[in-house]
């Protein structure tokens, strides 16, 4: 099983131009999840989708835009890249289950990371 | 929006020392995870905690939640350089919201 396998690993853009992150999973999970993460801020959710061709935004969406047309694919696009979304972007993914008043089971599995800079 | 705090951000200790990391919120949380992340690599789920007061073991790691349920510990007794990483505590107050992670612990181990 490869589990979550983001592409492209490392990537570098310039000030304005535009990228898709893409993030594919093989695990049949329900929930993905974009977070970035920059020194001393720990990880922060962009977007994230509960379910196919849905999605939501999370703590820091500006200047993202996500589409997940299947299942198993969760994309993060940049229409303008600016300097302020250098940073490490994760994907991950998991699979809830509910009981009657919370969700339980909410293991996240993580892909190995992107490297971005804009300059 | 949901508030975290996690404590200390940075511990340097030598092998064999313990350490312990706290998460801490505001709100009564429906429940908290714990993650390590490798210098370099992916955050790593390391364990789910629910009930109040439950304690759970993983060889020398103990993970606590509070009887309020508003804080957390992760306690690694006599560490070792294999333990050098950021931990970080990813929680939930209630219902659909989304989780949030805290800023993590980054834990160095002089050898």
């Amino acid at each position: 099983n490869a589990g979550v396998t983001q592409t492209p690993k490392f990537r570098v853009l310039k000030t304005g131009q535009s990228m898709t992150l893409l993030c594919a999973q093989d695990m049949n999970h329900e929930y993905m999840y974009w977070y970035r993460q920059d020194p001393g801020m720990g990880l922060r959710l962009i977007h994230y989708s509960v379910g196919e061709g849905t999605t939501a935004k999370g703590e820091v969406p500006d200047g993202y835009n996500v589409s997940r047309l299947k299942k198993q694919n969760f994309l993060l696009g940049l229409e303008s890249a600016a300097p302020s979304q250098t940073s490490v972007y994760f994907c991950a993914s998991s699979s809830p289950f509910w009981t009657s008043k919370d969700p339980i089971n909410e293991k996240l599995f993580f892909g190995s990371g992107t490297q971005l800079s804009v300059l | 929006g949901q508030q975290v705090m996690q404590i200390p951000q940075y511990q340097h200790v030598q092998e064999g020392e313990d350490f312990t990391t706290y998460c801490n919120s505001s709100t009564t949380l429906s429940n908290i995870q714990w993650y390590k992340q490798r210098p370099g690599g992916h955050p790593v789920f390391l364990i789910q905690l629910v009930k109040s007061g439950e304690v759970k073991k993983q060889k020398r790691l103990t993970f606590q939640f509070g009887e309020a349920k508003k804080n957390s510990s992760l306690h690694i007794t006599a560490t070792q350089t294999t333990d050098v990483g950021t931990y970080f505590c990813r929680v939930r107050n209630s219902g659909n919201t989304p989780l949030v992670f805290g800023k993590g612990t980054r834990l160095s181990v002089i050898a």
